[in-house]
């Protein structure tokens, strides 16, 4: 069984930082392609980046662009996101999305992420 | 506002069957590839649906969808009171980088 465990979600002062963490397991997680997306308190759902299964290609929103940072350790089968100059808009649940033959498959629980001061 | 449209809401009768919409652009549902999410209050979202029409392992039948040009449609049959949920199309977008757009969901009420 696929399982997804995010993980460093909490409370930050505007324009502090984060780390977020996915830790995956029960999935060849070298081989597939990564996501982070995001739902605001009571809003739909908003893509924030995506990383190729080597980690050479990645792409971003234009709303976190220049501001959040992906990452992969394969070794490690745990994907990253490093959240910088947060804004209250940043608020949000954020999940981390694993694809498998099936894109965009495999969903974390959520970590949620708070930006107030 | 969403790069995907969906109606907001929709309700229908148990046993009914509903169709939600999800119109793009070329640039996404016009040549790519699109999904259905199903997502309760307070959980994460569960694919229902991908490559437009074909049903991930243990959805029931009950839940189908299609595609055409650049508009996708998810039909749910013999509606259920379980069924009420939030449901998303996704798309994967080429223009100008790579993106993954959502609709902005249509809260689906059974009456």
């Amino acid at each position: 069984e696929v399982q997804m465990e995010d993980s460093g979600g909490g409370l930050v002062q505007p324009g502090g930082s984060l780390r977020l963490s996915c830790v995956v397991s029960g999935y060849t997680f070298s081989i597939y392609e990564m996501n982070w997306v995001r739902q605001a308190p009571g809003k739909g759902l908003e893509w924030v980046s995506y990383i190729s299964s080597s980690g050479e290609t990645i792409y971003y929103a234009d709303s976190v662009k220049g501001r959040f940072t992906i990452s992969r350790d394969n070794a490690e089968n745990s994907l990253f996101l490093q959240l910088n100059s947060l804004r209250a808009e940043d608020t949000a649940v954020y999940y981390c999305v694993g694809s498998g033959y099936e894109p965009m498959k495999y969903w974390g629980q959520g970590s949620q992420v708070t930006v107030s001061s | 506002q969403s790069v995907l449209t969906q109606p907001p809401s929709m309700s229908g009768t148990p046993g009914q069957r509903v169709t939600i919409s999800c119109s793009g652009s070329t640039s996404n549902i016009g040549r790519n590839t699109v999904n259905w999410y199903q997502q309760f209050p307070g959980t994460a979202p569960k694919l229902l649906i991908y490559r437009g029409d074909q049903r991930r392992s243990g959805v029931p039948d009950r839940f189908s969808g299609s595609k055409s040009g650049t508009s996708a449609s998810l039909a749910i049959s013999g509606l259920q009171s379980g069924d009420e949920a939030d449901y998303y199309c996704a798309a994967w977008d080429d223009s100008p980088n790579g993106r993954w757009v959502f609709g902005g969901g249509t809260k689906l009420t059974v009456l």
